[in-house]
């Protein structure tokens, strides 16, 4: 069965800092495809960037990237220029294949803080 | 613009009372899912649906069921309300995988419940 980890509970950033939030995924597909949502206090999820296992290279979006490291099956999120309005729960999640339709299987999140 | 809405942000129970939560989307999507949020825990999926009256178990079904009589809502029902069903609750909708190659789960708002 598919599962994501993250380690890390909760993260300080300075303003204008990058970070790096981790998730490591254990799964015995071949194919499969990784998410990152964003959690505001607001409750709604967000999604920011998708990895698929067979892509060649790292996916990015505006200032969020995916280092995809598929050896050590990590896929950790990158977000450059921390922005004060980043400050939210980050989920990694990772596809489940099979049955009608895909699901998605969470990891507990990460708690960011962007400092001024 | 994506839309998926809840019918409650706030909904205060007492126990053994039955709990309707609603979910409407309107982007025509197949795919319709619920989730409870527990810190710590990140999202278990309770029940998916990928067509009008069509539903699966998810995770963690016990003591829920669910509705889906038209393809854009998706209802959860709490038949006998317990404190331990005191929790976070995401609706999440998505359609087949299209020219992404990727099916990506939208979020309404979601719903955090108080049973008593």
């Amino acid at each position: 069965a598919q599962k994501i980890t993250q380690t890390q509970p909760g993260m300080f950033v300075q303003e204008k800092e990058a970070v790096t939030l981790d998730c490591t995924y254990d799964t015995s597909d071949q194919s499969y495809g990784l998410f990152w949502y964003k959690q505001p206090s607001s409750g709604e999820m967000i999604f920011l960037i998708y990895q698929g296992s067979y892509d060649e290279q790292n996916a990015t979006e505006g200032r969020y990237s995916l280092n995809f490291q598929k050896a050590r099956k990590s896929a950790n999120l990158v977000i450059s220029a921390s922005q004060l309005g980043d400050s939210a729960m980050y989920f990694c999640a990772i596809e489940d294949y099979g049955g009608a339709t895909n699901k998605l299987i969470f990891g507990t999140g990460t708690l960011l803080a962007v400092q001024p | 613009d994506v839309k998926v809405t809840q019918s409650s942000r706030y909904l205060v129970k007492r126990t053994g009372e039955k709990v309707f939560l609603e979910c409407v989307q309107d982007m025509d999507h197949e795919n319709m899912f619920w989730y409870r949020q527990d810190p710590g825990l990140g999202l278990r999926l309770i029940y998916f649906s990928y067509d009008v009256k069509m539903k699966e178990k998810g995770d963690i079904p016990e003591g829920y069921s669910v509705s889906r009589e038209k393809k854009e809502r998706f209802s959860l029902i709490l038949e006998s309300a317990s404190t331990n069903q005191t929790s976070m609750y995401l609706c999440a909708s998505s359609d087949s995988a299209g020219i992404s190659g990727f099916e990506t789960q939208y979020f309404g708002p979601g719903t955090r419940l108080l049973v008593l």
